[in-house]
């Protein structure tokens, strides 16, 4: 079965320092894989979302990036972090190609900027 | 932009009876549904979809029913228990793609 793991859970930063968050699917191989941001109350913004090793697609214009070094393996980042980048962060991932794919969801990180 | 829409932020019932928890949506080229629940500092989890060819579908408790016409989605949960507490959220799909639009989501209480 398919597992999605993020870490870590919970991280808190001060403002300007650096951010890194892994994510790594387990279980299936070339899946679509996303970043989404939770704020407090909030629905899911998506910050990121790629379909393949090296391709990336940016949905907001932000001070955050990601990567993706291998098929399963997605990696949210910043140089400095600001006060607004406070949430709840979230991979997902899907099935590559079909036509009705799901987002699978995993546990999230919680970060705390201050 | 075109987005998804709840009617009801929170939402309180009592242990036994019916949900309804509702989602509009704007897009009319949007194909594809999602439901999902998510309970306090975890990650959403898939409770059921709905394609566009389709006006009703069932769960265990669930029902999701859509009515292109008026661009309306809602969930129905069936004898509510405590442990179904938590938000929940509809997506919607927009033109075929892999990303999805979701809702700012509805918080379910039930109440003992």
């Amino acid at each position: 079965s398919q597992t999605i793991h993020q870490w870590p859970a919970t991280l808190v930063q001060p403002v300007g320092s650096p951010l890194s968050l892994e994510c790594t699917v387990e279980g299936t191989s070339n899946p679509n894989l996303y970043w989404y941001r939770q704020a407090a109350g909030r629905g899911l913004q998506l910050l990121f979302y790629s379909v393949g090793i090296g391709q990336i697609s940016s949905e907001v214009p932000q001070n955050l990036s990601a990567s993706r070094p291998q098929d399963r393996q997605f990696i949210l980042s910043s140089k400095k972090l600001l006060l607004s980048d406070s949430g709840f962060y979230l991979c997902a991932w899907s099935v590559q190609g079909g036509n009705y794919n799901e987002q699978f969801f995993g546990p999230g990180t919680r970060l705390t900027v201050l | 932009g075109e987005s998804v829409g709840l009617h009801l932020p929170t939402l309180s019932v009592q242990e036994g009876d019916n949900s309804i928890i509702n989602c509009a949506y704007s897009n009319s080229a949007s194909d594809y549904f999602i439901w999902y629940k998510q309970e306090s500092g975890k990650g959403p989890q898939f409770i059921i979809d709905i394609r566009s060819n389709m006006d009703k579908r069932q769960g265990q408790r669930v029902t999701v029913l859509l009515n292109k016409t008026v661009k309306h989605l809602s969930l129905q949960i069936a004898a509510t228990q405590p442990g179904d507490s938590a938000v929940y959220f509809c997506a919607e799909r927009w033109d075929y793609g892999q990303n999805f639009v979701f809702g700012p989501g509805t918080r379910l209480s039930v109440l003992p």
